[in-house]
């Protein structure tokens, strides 16, 4: 069965605390995995696309890598205003569907 | 960029009446739609994938009577949830693929979400 798994579920940095979340997934075949960013109350914001193993992209302080089984966005320097909880999710190429599967996501927290 | 419109983003109704949420593709057209419903600190959950000019695919557990979706047209669908009851209240948020069919390389773009309560 096809699953994502986000870790940690939740994490407190200080401000200018590096840190990375980890997305790993057990998919029949990888066609491309996406990391949102959602605010309370909003809808998810779209950050990355990955498509094949060692792709990486970057924007701002972000930073996310992919490899064959698990994805990590890693966050350097952190502002407060990074503050959101940050979801991943996958399309197989299994499905015809196009529907994703999401992991539960990351809730950070970045603290002045 | 892509921009998908989602209205209302709050709604208050009274148990027993039916809610309309449009979702909106601005500059693109959406071939597929997607629509979600998300708990308190709990991912999206997938509730049904529309496609435009045929009927939706709903996820199993999702009763396809309450939930209607329409997806009439390649830039508009709509979830109304029918005899609305509290339990029935959560975040609902649409997405759209917004690239043509075939194409390699794509994104979802999603709405801004629909507070949806039942009183």
């Amino acid at each position: 069965e096809d699953q994502v798994t986000q870790s940690p579920e939740a994490l407190r940095l200080q401000e200018g605390e590096s840190s990375s979340l980890n997305c790993s997934y057990t998919v029949s075949g990888l066609r491309g995995l996406f990391w949102y960013r959602q605010d309370p109350g909003k809808g998810p914001e779209f950050l990355f696309t990955l498509y094949s193993a060692g792709e990486e992209k970057e924007k701002e302080r972000l930073k996310a890598t992919l490899t064959k089984k698990e994805s990590f966005l890693h966050i350097t320097a952190p502002k407060p205003e990074d503050s959101a909880t940050y979801l991943c999710a996958v399309r197989t190429t299994m499905d015809s569907s196009y529907k994703l599967i999401f992991g539960s996501g990351t809730r950070l927290l970045v603290r002045p | 960029g892509a921009v998908v419109s989602q209205h209302p983003s709050r709604v208050i109704c009274k148990s027993g009446t039916s809610v309309k949420i449009e979702c909106r593709s601005l500059d693109f057209q959406a071939t597929t739609m997607f629509w979600y419903r998300q708990f308190p600190k709990q991912s999206l959950m997938l509730m049904a994938t529309s496609n435009e000019g045929s009927k939706a695919t709903y996820e199993q557990g999702v009763e396809k009577d309450k939930f209607l979706i329409n997806h009439a047209s390649l830039t508009l669908s709509t979830l109304t949830v029918t005899s609305a009851h509290p339990e029935d209240s959560s975040f609902y948020i649409c997405s759209a693929r917004d690239a043509p069919p075939g194409a390699a390389n794509y994104g979802y773009t999603f709405g801004s979400g629909t507070r949806l309560t039942v009183v």
